[in-house]
Formats: structure tokens, sequence, C-alpha cells
């Protein structure tokens, strides 16, 4: 069984602070990491793919980077908007090429104005 | 383009009756395909995933079956629906780049069922 975990579960900051969440994954076998944003009365979204060990992608504010070999992933959004309110999801390709895509619980943020 | 279509968008049901939830995509072909439920207050959990028509693994033992008849066509049924099985149910797709599965997951626009 493939476990993805996400920390914290919840954040609350206010706009322009910068943060950062955290995303683990059992490193043996490991494919490809995924994050979203998922946004109330939408559809999760996807912000990075990210297969290679120490890879780090930026898209705007917000920047993620792979750790494969101890397991876990970071994402940081710099300066943080109200419209960045959402929840984060990350997901692992689990035991190679199985098409398996397992998702961690997600980290919902709240950015107060 | 690709698009997935995912209906109903809503759904309230009574306790043991049947359920169908569809999911088709345009645009691609042999899709890796997706259903994910996601429980009040909890995140996504992996319920059934395809690689293929007629290829069907399922995560969780419960009470829902899916099945793929057709290459871009995923269903998700149960004979006897649980008081349980209420959440937002989530049909995504995603397909092989070259021969890897570094892309990303597409996501329809979701179920909210409701058992009652």
């Amino acid at each position: 069984i493939l476990n993805v975990e996400q920390s914290p579960q919840s954040l609350h900051v206010q706009e322009g602070d910068s943060t950062n969440f955290t995303c683990s994954f059992p490193s043996s076998n490991f494919y490809a990491l995924h994050w979203y944003r998922w946004e109330t009365a939408k559809s999760p979204e996807a912000l990075f793919v990210m297969t290679l060990n120490g890879d780090e992608k930026k898209k705007g504010r917000i920047s993620a980077t792979l750790n494969t070999k101890e397991g876990y992933s970071y994402l940081y959004i710099k300066g943080s908007q109200p419209e960045d309110s959402a929840t984060y999801l990350c997901a692992s390709h689990g035991s190679g090429n199985t098409g398996k895509l397992i998702f961690g619980q997600g980290t919902t943020l709240q950015v107060k104005p | 383009s690709q698009t997935i279509h995912q209906w109903p968008a809503t759904l309230v049901q009574p306790v043991g009756s049947p359920l169908s939830l569809e999911c088709t995509v345009e645009g691609t072909s042999n899709p890796n395909l997706y259903w994910y439920r996601q429980a009040a207050g909890r995140g996504l959990q992996l319920l059934f995933y395809s690689v293929g028509i007629g290829q069907i693994s399922s995560e969780v033992p419960q009470n829902l079956s899916a099945s793929r008849p057709q290459d871009r066509q995923f269903i998700l049924s149960s004979k006897k629906l649980l008081l349980s099985d209420s959440g937002f149910y989530l049909c995504a797709w995603s397909v092989l780049s070259g021969n890897s599965l570094n892309t990303e997951a597409f996501f329809g626009q979701g179920t909210r069922l409701t058992v009652v």
C-alpha cells in the first residue's frame, strides 16, 4: 500500500506571508510526484509533475522541490494572496508504471486579506 | 482538445437503491481512468483505476464496482447503496507520454452523492 502524507492539514496565513507545505511518500519504487490545487466548487488542477531527484519547478509565486531518496516534496508559496486560498494535494505514482495515482489528504490554505 | 464529462452533478438516492455514475473522455485514446471519492472532511481516496478496456483495479473493498465498456468510458456502479457511500465522486484521466506516466491527471466536475 502506498501512503502519501501531507502536513499541515490546514493553514491560515495573512496576505503577503510566504508559506510551505510538506508531502511525504514511500521512496521505494518512486515514479512521479504530482501537485494539484483544488479550489472550492472547481475540479483539481495540476500545478507540477516531478520525476527527478533534486528537481525544482516554479510557476509564478509557487514552487516545488523533490527529494526522491528520502521521499518528500515541498510546495512553497511566496507572498500569499487571497486567491491562493485552496486545498493543495500531492499525489504519487507507486510501484513503477502501474497507472495507480495515490493522493494525500491535502493541505487547506486560507489567506486572509 | 481533450475534455472529460462526468454526470450527474448531484444525486440524492435512498439507501438500497442502485447507482450508476458515468464518465467519458474525448480527444484522446487509451487513457488511464480513475474514480476517486472524497468523503466528508477527508482527502481523495482512490476507488478504481483502469489502464485499458475491461481492465479494472479495485483499491478498496466496498459496495461499489467499476466497468470500462469502451476505451473512453468509465462507469461507477452499486447494486444497493449504503449511507456510507455518500460523498463527492471524481473521475479523472491521464495518458502515457512516450512510455512514462509523468503527465498530469485531468478531473471531471464531480458528482455529489447523498444517500438518504
